[in-house]
């Protein structure tokens, strides 16, 4: 999606790895979101960003921990990845035309 | 906090018949209501959206409907086409509070059989 990318696409990881996700954003907005998508759950918050180091937890946000260094770049870190976190996320910027998702990655904990 | 519920999670229709998808939201301060559709292997995008103080919208062959008082809106869709077949899922989000999230429902896989 124009101004907003995600990598990497896909990941396998064993359990107990970290795995370090990244969002990457060329429309200079504040806010950043991550969310994961699982069958019959539709998208939930992980964790926000409303600026440069700032940064809060959503609904699911344990096991998960972000950075957001520069405005540009929101990382999503799963310390010690588990197989419930096998799912795909998304990331988002909020602007002034709603939000915008990333392409999303499948993240596969084996 | 806030939740939405979402329904139904599976719809075919005939191509050129409308789609109805419903959805229900707990919180009253909530004013702001998009609606995303996602194609397979892609992100969200967003379709239509709606905020409290309208109670309908249109866009061509999309429209959305809010009742406040009942709390839930809903996404019509009229003369499908087989480009319509996607995950449609509707959202909730309060005045800014300085988060801006959306609280998402949990989708509807719509179909349209040509």
């Amino acid at each position: 999606d124009a101004g907003i990318t995600q990598s990497p696409r896909h990941k396998v990881t064993e359990t107990g790895t970290p795995v370090t996700l990244r969002c990457h954003q060329t429309e200079n907005h504040r806010y950043m979101y991550w969310y994961r998508q699982d069958p019959g759950h539709g998208l939930r918050l992980i964790h926000y960003s409303y600026g440069v180091k700032d940064t809060d937890k959503g609904e699911v946000s344990d096991g998960y921990s972000v950075s957001r260094s520069k405005t540009e770049d929101f990382l999503l870190t799963l310390e010690s990845a588990t197989s419930s976190q096998t799912s795909v996320y998304f990331c988002a910027i909020s602007g002034s035309r709603g939000y915008t998702f990333g392409s999303g990655t499948r993240l596969t904990v084996v | 906090g806030e939740n939405v519920e979402q329904h139904p999670s599976t719809l075919s229709v005939q191509e050129g018949d409308s789609a109805v998808i419903k959805c229900t939201y707990s919180d009253s301060a909530s004013n702001y209501f998009p609606w995303y559709k996602q194609e397979l292997g892609k992100g969200p995008q967003l379709i239509i959206d709606i905020r409290s103080n309208v109670g309908e919208k249109k866009d061509q062959r999309i429209a959305v409907t809010l009742n406040k008082t009942a709390k839930h809106f809903s996404l019509h869709i009229t003369e499908t086409q087989p480009e319509d077949s996607a995950v449609y899922f509707c959202a909730a989000s309060k005045p800014d509070t300085g988060r801006r999230a959306l609280t998402f429902g949990s989708g509807t896989r719509l179909q349209v059989q040509p």
